[in-house]
């Protein structure tokens, strides 16, 4: 199957600074790529859909200041949080997605938990 | 808005007893459903999905699950779970086609006894 990783698996900042958060599809381009938040006992809750070269589609109530999402090659997007604050503790997946061909299933990162003190 | 619905949150089971969690979904029109398997410490891998056709699929590990349409159900079963089984399983449906964006619910925690 196809791998997506993720960088870093786990970070710990103070508040107010950026974080920096890479995913990569390591054996396949991925035409699309997702990230979702998790907080704990919840669903993943789909943050932001990014198509390669394009700007990211946000959905309802993220903040696309805050969340930067760049995806600027096929097998890599980056989700930048700026300006953390300790609510934006979370569990933070991305997922990749190749749209060309017949392969249509989201494959998962291992995700990155972020601790904002 | 579409949603997806797991009744229970955490099962506890001893090994060999049969597994069968629920999973309803409220969308009418046409939906792909899907069952991830979160082991601990792990990434979301798919446990299987349905598309179209034999609304009881089979997935890895065996595993099915059954689609009921009238129901707006996928459950998922497994007649006899084993340790390793240990882990988060989240049901998800996709509508809109292959564009569209995956709905997860909350997870079920499945903790096998040995």
């Amino acid at each position: 199957g196809a791998v997506v990783s993720q960088h870093p698996s786990w970070v710990i900042c103070k508040s107010g600074t950026s974080v920096k958060i890479e995913c990569r599809s390591l054996d396949f381009q991925a035409t699309t790529m997702f990230w979702y938040r998790q907080f704990p006992k919840q669903s993943l809750m789909l943050m932001a859909t990014s198509n390669e070269g394009s700007k990211a589609t946000y959905e309802q109530g993220v903040e696309k200041d805050k969340f930067l999402i760049n995806h600027a090659s096929l097998t890599l997007s980056t989700l930048t949080v700026t300006s953390a604050h300790p609510e934006d503790s979370s569990f933070y997946i991305c997922s990749a997605r190749d749209l060309r061909g017949s392969r249509n299933e989201q494959f998962f990162g291992p995700g990155t938990r972020l601790t904002v003190l | 808005a579409q949603s997806v619905s797991q009744h229970n949150h955490h099962v506890i089971l001893s090994e060999a007893a049969s597994l069968e969690l629920g999973c309803n979904y409220s969308y009418g029109g046409t939906v792909n459903l899907f069952w991830y398997v979160q082991y601990p410490g792990q990434h979301l891998q798919l446990l299987l999905k349905y598309f179209s056709g034999d609304p009881l699929v089979k997935g890895i590990k065996g595993f099915e699950a059954e689609f009921i349409k009238s129901k707006f159900s996928f459950n998922l079963r497994k007649p006899s779970v084993q340790w390793s089984d240990t882990a988060e399983y989240f049901c998800a449906v996709k509508s809109g086609g292959s564009q569209g964006n995956l709905i997860f619910g909350k997870g079920t925690k499945l903790s096998v006894k040995p």
